[in-house]
């Protein structure tokens, strides 16, 4: 079974810069897995950042941006801001309508 | 973007079976793909499978294959997701979200809806 990982946490400054990434336990990432990233907040649904590996969705601010580091996808913040503290989770397309989401990520402003 | 509205909180016995609809307005769902996902309380999410509203045509995770079935009535726009045998492990809420055709992501979520499983 396919296993996506991804940092369990990660803490930020205000106004610094923190890259998570989101990997497979065997093999690499690549854009054919069509990386996508989700933001959400407790009690909330999830909400779409990012899509197709580095395509923002509508109305996400361009402090967020995605990309492909060595074997993995990342979603960068720069410049992060208070509420952008909450879990963020990677979603890779495996082929054949099967999707697998990341173990999420859980991130701190502060 | 497609709006979900889902069916509200179910409280079910170990054994029972649990029906969750997902009602979408504003756009023909002719191009979308509806996927429903969950999340156990003070965990991830976790991807269960897809249903093709226009077709019928869906696929399934393979934790849940053999004990989920999605299905749509297009007369309605509703899309059902029904979980059989259940145990406490399948307390959680559940979310639909809509896929617009190829692009492989999940544009538009449901509210959720809180399922617990307890005797």
């Amino acid at each position: 079974q396919t296993v996506v990982t991804q940092e369990p946490s990660f803490s930020v400054s205000p106004g610094g810069t923190v890259t998570l990434t989101c990997g497979l336990t065997s093999g690499s990432v690549s854009t054919s897995y069509n990386p996508s990233w989700y933001q959400q907040t407790p009690g909330q649904a999830p909400r779409s950042l990012i899509y197709s590996t580095n395509t923002r969705s509508s109305g996400v601010p361009d402090r967020f941006s995605g990309s492909i580091l060595g074997n993995k996808a990342a979603l960068t913040i720069t410049g992060a801001q208070a509420d952008d503290e909450s879990d963020y989770y990677c979603v890779l397309y495996l082929g054949s309508g099967i999707y697998v989401f990341g173990t999420g990520t859980k991130v701190t402003v502060l | 973007q497609v709006q979900l509205v889902q069916s509200g909180a179910e409280v079910k016995k170990p054994g029972a079976s649990v029906k969750v609809s997902c009602k979408a307005s504003g756009y023909r769902l002719t191009n979308y793909h509806i996927h429903w996902v969950r999340q156990a309380p003070g965990q991830g999410l976790e991807w269960m499978g897809i249903v093709t509203p226009s077709s019928g045509a869906t696929s399934y995770a393979q934790n849940f294959r053999g004990r989920v079935t999605m299905t749509r009535d297009t007369s309605t726009t509703t899309i059902y997701m029904e979980l059989y045998s259940l145990t406490s492990e399948d307390t959680a809420v559940y979310y639909c979200a809509s896929e617009y055709s190829g692009t492989c992501y999940f544009d538009s979520w449901g509210q959720g809806t809180l399922v617990t499983v307890a005797s």
